[in-house]
């Protein structure tokens, strides 16, 4: 069975520092690593993709994947109270119209 | 523009009702799902359309049935409503990528 794991948190950053997000996965074929942001209430935003081993950065984002230890993060530069939600971990495998298998996500919370 | 559509946002119903939910997606994709995010928030892939085919089921109950009448189109029909039916449902298409965008949601509540 495929599974995603995240530590489900409250993880509480003060304003301004780096929030680091952190996710597991158990399928060692997956290829494609994503991170979702959902704020209460609304539907997931997709903040970050990646599909090799390596960073990759987007603004103030940065996504981390080593496929040899299934490990996936998620940095935030410069934290705002604005990031405060809860960050989703998303992996696909397997054929191509499979859907994404979701980790229970992290809640961040942004301290002013 | 809106990519991903939902309709109704929420649906209030009693249980042994049948109901159904739309989505509309303007992306151009061909791949479709709709996922169920339960009261602790897990979000779980229900079924995936791929050019109106059926490619997925991920152990739904036979009462839940998706309709595609093009690829811009992915409806899904309840039967039957249960109380633990009660959750939000997304629609999603995904690029080729598997990027993948959520229409807004439907809050199902069934009493």
């Amino acid at each position: 069975q495929k599974e995603v794991e995240q530590n489900s948190g409250p993880l509480s950053v003060p304003e301004g520092a780096i929030a680091s997000l952190n996710c597991t996965y158990s399928d060692r074929g997956s290829q494609s690593f994503f991170w979702y942001r959902q704020y209460s209430g609304k539907s997931p935003e997709l903040i970050m993709s990646i599909y090799s081993n390596g960073d990759k950065e987007d603004g103030r984002f940065t996504a981390q994947l080593n496929k040899a230890s299934q490990y996936v993060s998620l940095l935030i530069r410069d934290s705002q109270p604005s990031d405060s939600a809860t960050y989703l971990c998303a992996v696909h495998s397997g054929g191509g119209a499979d859907g994404l298998t979701f980790g229970k996500g992290t809640h961040l919370i942004i301290q002013p | 523009d809106t990519a991903v559509s939902q309709t109704p946002k929420y649906l209030v119903t009693q249980m042994g009702n049948d109901k159904s939910i739309k989505c509309e997606q303007n992306l151009g994709h061909d791949t479709m799902y709709w996922y169920k995010q339960d009261s602790k928030k897990f979000l779980k892939i229900m079924f995936s359309y791929n050019n109106k085919e059926l490619i997925i089921n991920e152990t739904v109950p036979n009462r839940f049935s998706p309709k595609s009448p093009d690829k811009a189109h992915l409806n899904l029909h309840i039967n039957s409503l249960e109380l633990g039916d009660s959750a939000v449902y997304f629609c999603a298409s995904t690029t080729p990528g598997h990027e993948q965008f959520f229409g807004p949601g439907t809050r199902l509540t069934v009493l």
